[in-house]
């Protein structure tokens, strides 16, 4: 299995622009996590969504930040329009099951490094 | 609600040592416990977890974690510290029962960078 994969690796963009964020989880998973990790404020969870379904979306910073999952191998992360301070590595994540009987470890992908001036 | 906390945002030990990462937790019912390892420039990847039974879990590159109940403890350690075991490491809380107030999706603790001196 390749694993968790997200595109781009690395993102360089001017502030004010539209950001998307792609991430394909593990065939089979049915949870899916975005996570954005700083220096500052270490790993955040944004969003999580079972079934393809946004469960709980407390975490996305403001409405500038938006993810969707349209069908079980893909979702994505928008930021519209991007500012500095959105200067992160972003991470996603799978797992197969969800819910009380769920206990699987997450599988993490290797990040998109967005930096924006 | 549930929370974990991860006390030393460092930890040197030299090579061939013993090494321990310490991770506490906090939770209203029984707990899921994780640990993941994250080295430059990569995602973080599962170590071993603690769900039921011995309390004593080993997981992979040699490491294992003691859970604690009475201490509400899940300290990474492992007997023979590497240089390539540098890192950073990170410990997960999860409330097995939706029903106790936690929640299905785990809480990360803040991480630990670990430092082995050749």
């Amino acid at each position: 299995d390749a694993g968790v994969i997200q595109s781009p690796r690395h993102e360089v963009t001017e502030m004010g622009q539209e950001v998307t964020l792609r991430c394909k989880p593990i065939s089979g998973h049915n949870s899916l996590f975005w996570y954005r990790q700083t220096m500052m404020r270490g790993l955040e969870l944004l969003i999580y969504f079972n079934n393809n379904v946004p469960i709980d979306d407390s975490g996305m910073p403001e409405d500038r930040f938006s993810a969707k999952m349209p069908n079980a191998s893909f979702s994505t992360l928008k930021i519209q329009p991007s500012e500095p301070r959105d200067s992160a590595v972003y991470f996603c994540a799978s797992s197969l099951g969800a819910g009380a009987l769920s206990y699987n470890e997450q599988f993490f992908g290797p990040g998109t490094r967005l930096t924006v001036l | 609600a549930q929370s974990v906390a991860q006390p030393e945002d460092q930890v040197n030990v030299a090579e061939g040592n013993p090494l321990t990462v310490k991770c506490t937790y906090s939770v209203s019912g029984n707990p899921y416990l994780f640990w993941y390892v994250q080295y430059p420039n990569r995602g973080l990847q599962f170590l071993l977890k603690y769900i039921t039974g011995d309390n004593l879990v080993k997981g992979s590159y040699g490491f294992e974690a003691e859970f604690n109940k009475s201490q509400t403890s899940f300290h990474l350690k492992k007997p023979s510290a590497l240089v390539s075991d540098s890192a950073l490491y990170f410990c997960a809380v999860r409330d097995m029962g939706h029903a106790s107030g936690g929640s299905y999706i785990p809480t990360f603790g803040r991480g630990t960078s670990l430092i082995v001196h050749p």
